[in-house]
């Protein structure tokens, strides 16, 4: 069993600010890193799937990299908004099609 | 193209009780997946089809938890008898074939609270 971790558990920052959260995993048997947004009572929202080591996205305020060789991912959101309130959750595909999710990160920003 | 549905969104039963939970995915989606989210803790694996055969339910509680895929189309998730650690948003999510790793479309959960 994949063992993903996310760090911090919650945050809360003030509009305008920027912040970052940390997903970390196992780097054997690496075959992609998926980055979700859910906020309450909605479907979790895809924002970036990734699987080369080395590998940047970004959309909009929010940008993701990855390192498969230490087994991390960095997410960060730049000048926050209240939108931007939510869980945000990151999950790995090893050979098996499945997602193992970490425990996510709680989003709070204040105006 | 439409999301993935599920229904009820909110259920509240006893301790005890059945409850049975309703996902349609996207059409032409030949895998679904039901997941467990208890409050703090990620999202959990229940079950994956394909199509109307089970790829992995090897974290399902077998003797309380059910789950059907008829047809290889809609699928039910089944909890009889209910305990109270059941309480937990149940997502059900489906993939279209051939996208190793994208193509993962969630419906908006259904909420159990079990008392």
């Amino acid at each position: 069993i994949l063992n993903v971790e996310q760090s911090p558990q919650s945050l809360h920052v003030q509009e305008g600010d920027s912040t970052n959260f940390t997903c970390s995993f196992p780097s054997s048997n690496f075959y992609a890193l998926h980055w979700y947004r859910w906020e309450t009572a909605k479907s979790p929202e895809a924002l970036f799937v990734m699987t080369l080591n080395g590998d940047e996205k970004k959309k909009g305020r929010i940008s993701a990299t990855l390192n498969t060789k230490e087994g991390y991912s960095y997410l960060y959101i730049k000048g926050s908004q209240p939108e931007d309130s939510a869980t945000y959750l990151c999950a790995l595909t090893g050979t098996a099609s499945k997602l193992t999710f970490g425990t996510g990160t709680r989003l709070q920003v204040t105006l | 193209e439409a999301g993935v549905a599920q229904s009820p969104r909110y259920k509240i039963i006893e301790k005890r009780q059945s409850v049975a939970f309703w996902c349609n995915p996207i059409s032409g989606h030949a895998t679904l997946y039901w997941y467990q989210q208890i409050l703090g803790q990620g999202p959990k694996l229940l079950i994956q089809f394909q199509n109307n055969g089970v790829v992995d339910d090897s974290q399902l509680p077998k003797d309380r938890f059910s789950a059907e895929r008829l047809k290889g189309v809609d699928s039910t998730l089944k909890i009889q008898p209910a305990k109270l650690e059941d309480s937990a948003v149940y997502l059900c999510a489906s993939r279209s074939p051939g996208r190793s790793n994208y193509g993962y479309t969630f419906g908006s959960g259904t909420r159990l609270t079990v008392v």
